[in-house]
């Protein structure tokens, strides 16, 4: 059974330092990997999409990268700005099949101060 | 804006009584609707995949006729918690997708804003 682990579960940074988040899942058979930005009592935001074959994007001062074989995704965020601060959750996506479930990781929050 | 409106955002109820959450694709047909729990400080955790037209395939510890799922259209789909108890009090969101056959290539995925439901 596909499981997600993120670490550190939360993480207090000044504003202006680069930081990596990291996750990592126990199946390394997986179609893609998703990370999500999610604020107190909200929704989910989608930052960064990773196919399988796929080793990292990028978007803006965001950068994700995978490693199928060894099972780990990390996200880094540079120049971290307070309105950074969120819990952000790394999922997979175990298999190509339509209408198939994320699986997400508990998250880690990170609080950015000014 | 939001491609999947989910309502109401937050509900406070008594023990026993019903609760419907509901989950909107608003540009988008969605074939497949995904439920989800989530308690304080832990991830999100699938309870059920619903299909347009069919019953609701349920995760393996979550009752069914405890949390009827209702798949009649392609852009509604409704989550109702029946007699209600504080075990329960969850953040609850939803997941569609406009997944088509043959794999998930096309496939988008997007999510409600979530419901936080508090039973008293």
């Amino acid at each position: 059974k596909q499981e997600v682990t993120q670490i550190p579960a939360a993480l207090s940074v000044p504003e202006g330092e680069n930081l990596v988040l990291n996750c990592s899942f126990t199946d390394s058979a997986i179609y893609n990997l998703q990370w999500f930005r999610q604020d107190p009592g909200k929704g989910l935001t989608s930052l960064l999409l990773i196919q399988s074959s796929q080793r990292e994007q990028t978007s803006g001062r965001l950068n994700a990268s995978l490693d199928k074989s060894s099972g780990r995704s990390t996200l880094y965020i540079a120049a971290s700005q307070p309105g950074d601060s969120a819990t952000y959750l790394c999922a997979v996506r175990p298999f190509n099949q339509a209408g198939t479930a994320l699986i997400f990781g508990k998250g880690t929050t990170l609080s950015v101060s000014s | 804006g939001a491609v999947v409106s989910q309502h109401p955002s937050r509900v406070i109820c008594k023990s026993g009584t019903s609760v419907k959450i509901e989950c909107r694709s608003l540009d988008f047909q969605a074939t497949t609707m995904f439920w989800y729990r989530q308690f304080p400080k832990q991830s999100l955790m699938l309870m059920a995949t619903s299909n347009e037209g069919s019953k609701a395939t349920y995760e393996q510890g979550v009752e069914k006729d405890k949390f009827l799922i209702n798949h009649a259209s392609l852009t509604l789909s409704t989550l109702t918690v029946t007699s209600a108890h504080p075990e329960d009090s969850s953040f609850y969101i939803c997941s569609a997708t406009n997944a088509i056959q043959g794999g998930g290539s096309f496939e988008k995925l997007f999510f409600g804003s979530g419901t936080q439901l508090s039973v008293l």
